[in-house]
């Protein structure tokens, strides 16, 4: 069964320091990804995702990932935060069913930033 | 431009008390519907699935159900609620495979 792992649940930056959100995936054929933000009481918006093509992918808010087919991951960055950035961000993986495409997400990791 | 619409934002009902939370979608036609529940500090499970009118998918068995009356109308129900159903349900839809999911606000539930 498809999978998202996020091994921190936590994680405190201070602004203006870089950022690597951690993500593996399980999934048996080609994954579809996703990171997506949410802030407190708020729904979800899509930061980027991943169908094919290059494995560098661009997103709003000068986030970027990585996908690495060996290693199963696809980590979030950013290279300077904002105090904005502090909010919960989820790893996905488009699943294909019987029915159609479900969406499997990690745990999430909360972002905290310090002044 | 597509939007979703879901609400009440927030709700507290008793346990027993029946419930509906509805989400429409406006700017698209015939899209593949969802519902998920967030529990406190917990990511997000699917609780129901649906590609067109009258079809619902779930996949984990529990103490709610939903019906999609209309094209871009998905409603979440249940006869009696539990204590457990409490959390923050979210409503998203999407354009079938390998496609992103675009979410609705949020509902938080909480039952009493």
């Amino acid at each position: 069964a498809q999978s998202v792992t996020q091994p921190d649940i936590h994680i405190t930056v201070s602004e203006g320091a870089s950022l690597e959100l951690r993500c593996n995936y399980s999934y048996g054929a080609t994954p579809y990804l996703f990171w997506y933000v949410q802030s407190p009481g708020q729904g979800l918006q899509l930061l980027l995702k991943y169908f094919s093509g290059d494995t560098l992918v661009q997103g709003i808010k000068g986030f970027e990932a990585e996908f690495k087919r060996s290693q199963s991951s696809f980590n979030l960055r950013k290279p300077s935060v904002h105090w904005s950035d502090a909010a919960e961000y989820f790893c996905a993986v488009g699943a294909v069913r019987n029915y159609g495409q479900n969406f499997v997400f990690g745990p999430g990791t909360r972002l905290s930033v310090l002044p | 431009s597509q939007t979703i619409h879901q609400w009440p934002a927030t709700l507290v009902q008793p346990v027993g008390s029946p419930l509906s939370l509805e989400c429409t979608v406006e700017g698209t036609s015939n899209p593949n519907l969802y519902w998920y529940r967030q529990a406190a500090g917990r990511g997000l499970q699917l609780l129901f699935y649906s590609v067109g009118i009258g079809q619902i998918s779930s996949e984990v068995p529990q103490n709610l159900s939903a019906s999609r009356p209309q094209d871009r109308q998905f409603i979440l129900s249940s006869k009696k609620l539990l204590l457990s159903d409490s959390g923050f349900y979210l409503c998203a839809w999407g354009r079938g495979l390998n496609t992103e999911a675009f979410f609705g606000q949020g509902t938080r539930l909480t039952v009493v």
